[in-house]
């Protein structure tokens, strides 16, 4: 069974890079796109990027000019980079695996357990 | 872009049925995955395809979609579904990839 879980740091200032990685136990990062979503508290959920296990990657418009995805295969690893990060940008993040690549059902399971990432000085 | 809209809370007495709405212009042309979550924790795909359930989801959820209105119905509710849920669909328009809805609070009574 497919386990994710997220690391980094908790904290960023404002003005700074935050930088998650992502660690996939039980499967292969091979042949699936991997996503980042976030939510603010109390807030809903918001889909960031996701990368293919070749490295392609997509992501959101809105987000796109700060937001870098990476993968290493052989450490079963991806990860985010999100630049100038402002107190909007706090918020939980989320990892999650993508199925239905292909079918036209894409949708995430499962999720990591979720890492909180404040901004502030 | 492409908006889905729930209702912010639904409340449900043990044993009767919840129904979540997810609103989308057409989106009984789309894929609709459904998500619950409970506080302080990850969201779990509960329905995926409209009506479909992952291994591990009771037959107590369910879903339909049609026209303009996606619906996950909860059966038989127990105190332990109480949670945040939350539509998702692939918005196929170039650049805006993935889509949740507003989320709905049911509290069961």
């Amino acid at each position: 069974q497919v386990h994710l879980q997220e690391s980094g740091p908790g904290l960023v200032r404002p003005s700074e890079t935050l930088s998650l990685t992502c660690t996939v136990s039980g499967g292969s990062l091979s042949s699936y796109y991997w996503s980042w979503i976030r939510q603010p508290a109390g807030k809903g959920l918001e889909w960031i990027g996701r990368i293919y296990s070749s490295g392609s990657t997509n992501y959101k418009s809105s987000l796109k000019s700060r937001v870098t995805m990476s993968v290493d295969t052989s450490k079963r690893q991806f990860s985010l980079r999100l630049t100038s990060v402002t107190a909007a940008d706090t918020a939980v993040y989320y990892c999650s695996r993508e199925l239905g690549f292909g079918s036209g059902s894409y949708r995430f399971d499962p999720w990591g357990q979720g890492i909180l990432v404040t901004v502030s000085s | 872009s492409y908006v889905l809209t729930q209702p912010p809370s639904v409340s449900v007495a043990p044993g009767q049925t919840a129904r979540i709405s997810c609103g989308g212009t057409n989106i009984g042309s789309k894929s609709v995955h459904w998500y619950q979550q409970k506080p302080g924790q990850a969201p779990v795909l509960v329905v995926y395809d409209d009506s479909d359930r992952p291994s591990g989801i009771p037959e107590r959820f369910s879903g339909s979609n049609s026209g303009n209105t996606a619906t996950l119905t909860i059966s038989r509710v127990e105190a332990g579904d109480e949670a945040d849920y939350y539509c998702q669909v692939w918005d196929t328009r170039p650049d805006h990839y993935f889509v949740f809805g507003t989320g709905t609070k049911v509290t069961v009574l």
